[in-house]
């Protein structure tokens, strides 16, 4: 089946430094989302990628779709504590009816900021 | 507030017990997920409803059994409870599995302990 990895597993950095999640589906995507989970809670919508090669940006959030739509990246620039959470990436195979092909999550990436 | 509830919130129980977790979806949600969280694990997909109809499972003990009711609500049931199984359970709804329809919605959780 198919199979989404993410790296790193944990990330620690300076608050202001930079941050980059990347996520690499086994199979090609149809469509990539990214979810934040902050400690304590629940996983929330961030976006969805549909097209090869895609960018799109939310403040200081970048998020890409590779052009083979294999592979994702979620970039912070210049970390704020609020950044703090579990990014996660979920993958929908290209060829899917749904059901038992649909989403997939990555493990995400646990964003630890050092004040 | 994501529009997807959760009860109980907490639940402390015993081993060899079984208990019922509840989920309400969003409003014109079809589709409901469950998953488990345990400590410093993503997400694990359970099974996935369909208005109704059991769509996908995923890594689903046999102890564990889940149905989703006419009006859309769904339940979890564990049963022979063991003290692995205590973890993080969410439960979250999209409009439907298809295409483009398949951004979830997350609850708040039930944090599940067993003793």
């Amino acid at each position: 089946g198919q199979q989404v990895m993410q790296i790193p597993q944990y990330q620690h950095v300076q608050e202001g430094e930079d941050f980059t999640t990347y996520c690499n589906s086994s199979t090609t995507l149809s469509n990539i989302q990214w979810y934040k989970q902050r400690p304590g809670g629940h996983p929330v919508f961030l976006i969805q990628l549909v097209k090869s090669g895609e960018v799109k940006k939310q403040k200081r959030l970048t998020f890409q779709f590779g052009e083979a739509k294999k592979n994702s990246s979620l970039h912070i620039t210049a970390t704020q504590t609020t950044d703090v959470g579990t990014y996660f990436c979920a993958g929908l195979p290209e060829y899917s009816g749904g059901g038992a092909d649909g989403l997939t999550f990555g493990k995400g990436t646990h964003l630890i900021i050092q004040p | 507030d994501s529009g997807v509830t959760q009860t109980p919130k907490h639940l402390i129980t015993a081993t060899g017990q079984r208990v019922t977790l509840r989920c309400s979806p969003r409003s014109g949600d079809l589709s409901v997920y469950w998953y488990q969280q345990s400590l410093d694990q993503g997400l694990q997909f359970l099974i996935q409803y369909y208005n109704g109809e059991e769509r996908a499972k995923g890594n689903i003990l046999e102890r564990f059994s889940a149905q989703q009711f006419p009006d859309l609500h769904s339940e979890l049931n564990l049963s022979s409870l063991e003290l692995g199984d205590s973890a993080l359970y969410f439960c979250a709804s999209s409009v439907s599995p298809q295409k483009n329809q398949e951004t979830q919605y997350f609850g708040p959780g039930t944090r599940l302990l067993v003793l």
